[in-house]
């Protein structure tokens, strides 16, 4: 069965700051692998897609990595601001399952001014 | 084109109500998903479906029905309402077999549900 988990659990950093937010796997068998942005009372916003066979993707200031054989995966935001503020959700499909997604219990970010 | 949409947003029940909470998407998506979010656990997987008329159990699928009568919507039921079925549920789609890894799910705003 595959597991999720993403430490650190909460983190506050203050505007400007570069961070690191960390997500392991427990079955290398992944189709793909994703971050989506959750706002306090909101839906699921999609923010990198990592297929199996990539190592990273990037979309502005976020950089996505995969290390598909450690079983890890790390979400880089560079020079944070306070909209950054939001729970970060990391989820994972394994190959032939549908594309079922596994979630791990996110991180809750706050950037202060 | 407006997505995944779930009906309710909001809903308070009384234990051993029923209800269905409505799921559509407009993308002519194959797979559709239900996920309920509790505190400090995530979000699991209730059921699924890969095509009109099929259905599937997720992670956590005791105490709730579905139906997938047309491709378009996705119907998610509770027979008999217990307290441990508060929580905040939360549809999503893929494309499916004619996407690929690459495919992202595309979520709903979620159905904020209560029982009492």
């Amino acid at each position: 069965k595959q597991e999720v988990t993403q430490i650190p659990a909460a983190l506050s950093v203050p505007e400007g700051e570069n961070l690191v937010l960390n997500c392991s796997f427990t079955d290398s068998a992944i189709y793909n692998l994703q971050w989506f942005r959750q706002d306090p009372g909101k839906g699921l916003t999609s923010l990198l897609l990592i297929q199996s066979s990539q190592r990273e993707q990037t979309s502005g200031r976020l950089n996505a990595s995969l290390d598909k054989s450690s079983g890890r995966s790390t979400l880089y935001i560079a020079a944070s601001q306070p909209g950054d503020s939001a729970t970060y959700l990391c989820a994972v499909s394994n190959t032939g399952t549908a594309s079922k997604l596994t979630f791990g219990t996110g991180t809750r970010l706050q950037v202060t001014l | 084109n407006a997505g995944v949409t779930q009906t309710p947003k909001f809903r308070v029940l009384k234990t051993g109500q029923s209800m269905t909470l409505l799921c559509a998407q407009d993308m002519n998506h194959e797979y559709m998903y239900w996920y309920r979010q509790d505190p400090g656990m995530g979000l699991r997987l209730i059921h699924y479906s890969v095509g009109e008329g099929t259905t599937a159990k997720g992670e956590v699928p005791d105490g709730y029905n579905v139906s997938r009568l047309k491709k378009q919507n996705f119907l998610l039921g509770l027979e008999s309402a217990a307290p441990s079925q508060t929580s905040v549920y939360f549809c999503a789609s893929n494309p499916g077999l004619a996407g690929g890894p690459t495919d992202t799910q595309y979520f709903g705003p979620g159905t904020r549900l209560t029982v009492l």
